[in-house]
């Protein structure tokens, strides 16, 4: 496996369902990220690790719960969503969070959620 | 606070066309760094290039060159002999220097080259 993977490609669940999105790298990276993109609006940031450490909550509800066990796993749990978190949530990686080379994020093909 | 604005929501041309993309940001980081993304239908967003705002030169790349200009705070991406394959959402991000890796993107642009 190679770049930044995500599984499932496609979900649909319910408002009162849990579930869990997964992201892996394998570039050795040491930051990931979680963006939403909704339609017809830019790409949002949602959550930025580094080194593990959560270092940025763009303002997110809690119904949306990251975790991060290592550097090369990003998990997003999702609970009680609401039908307008319907979107493509996209994961990314980068060697850091500093500037220049390591701020180069490389994505993963995203998540396709649908929340009826 | 930092802005990226892709004033182009959809563009269509006929393939061998040449288009170009605008993007026009604002900060007021000192140094600060430029992307071109690329989102075919596949969802991905594919990585096309980076530049320092300390490094005015334009870059060519194939088909794709890019001008950045200080002056007006733009960053445009031009296609030259567009092809079909080109057809796709592109997106202008801006990063400043002290950001903890924070990318703000424009709205996109979709582009259709039909043949």
């Amino acid at each position: 496996e190679t770049g930044v993977t995500q599984t499932p490609r496609h979900l649909v669940m319910g408002m009162t369902n849990k579930k869990s999105l997964k992201c892996e790298q394998h570039l050795g990276h040491n930051a990931m990220y979680w963006y939403k993109q909704s339609a017809k609006k830019p790409l949002e940031l949602m959550f930025v690790y580094n080194f593990k450490e959560q270092t940025e909550n763009n303002s997110v509800p809690s119904r949306f719960s990251p975790e991060c066990p290592n550097s090369s796993h990003l998990f997003l749990h999702l609970h009680t969503l609401q039908p307008e978190d319907s979107a493509l949530y996209l994961c990314a990686s980068s060697l850091g969070v500093g500037g220049g080379d390591y701020n180069e994020q490389f994505f993963g093909p995203g998540t396709r959620l649908t929340v009826l | 606070a930092q802005k990226v604005t892709q004033a182009q929501t959809e563009i269509s041309v006929v393939e061998k066309e040449d288009v170009t993309l605008d993007c026009v940001y604002e900060t007021r980081d000192t140094t600060y760094y430029l992307f071109w993304y690329k989102q075919p239908p596949s969802g991905e967003l594919v990585f096309l290039i980076r530049r320092n705002s300390f490094d005015e030169q334009n870059e060519i790349s194939g088909r794709y060159s890019w001008n950045f200009q200080k002056s007006t705070s733009s960053f445009n991406f031009t296609i030259t002999a567009s092809q079909v394959v080109d057809s796709a959402v592109y997106f202008c991000a801006l990063s400043g220097g002290n950001q903890g890796g924070k990318l703000i993107f424009g709205q996109g642009t979709e582009l259709s080259v039909k043949p």
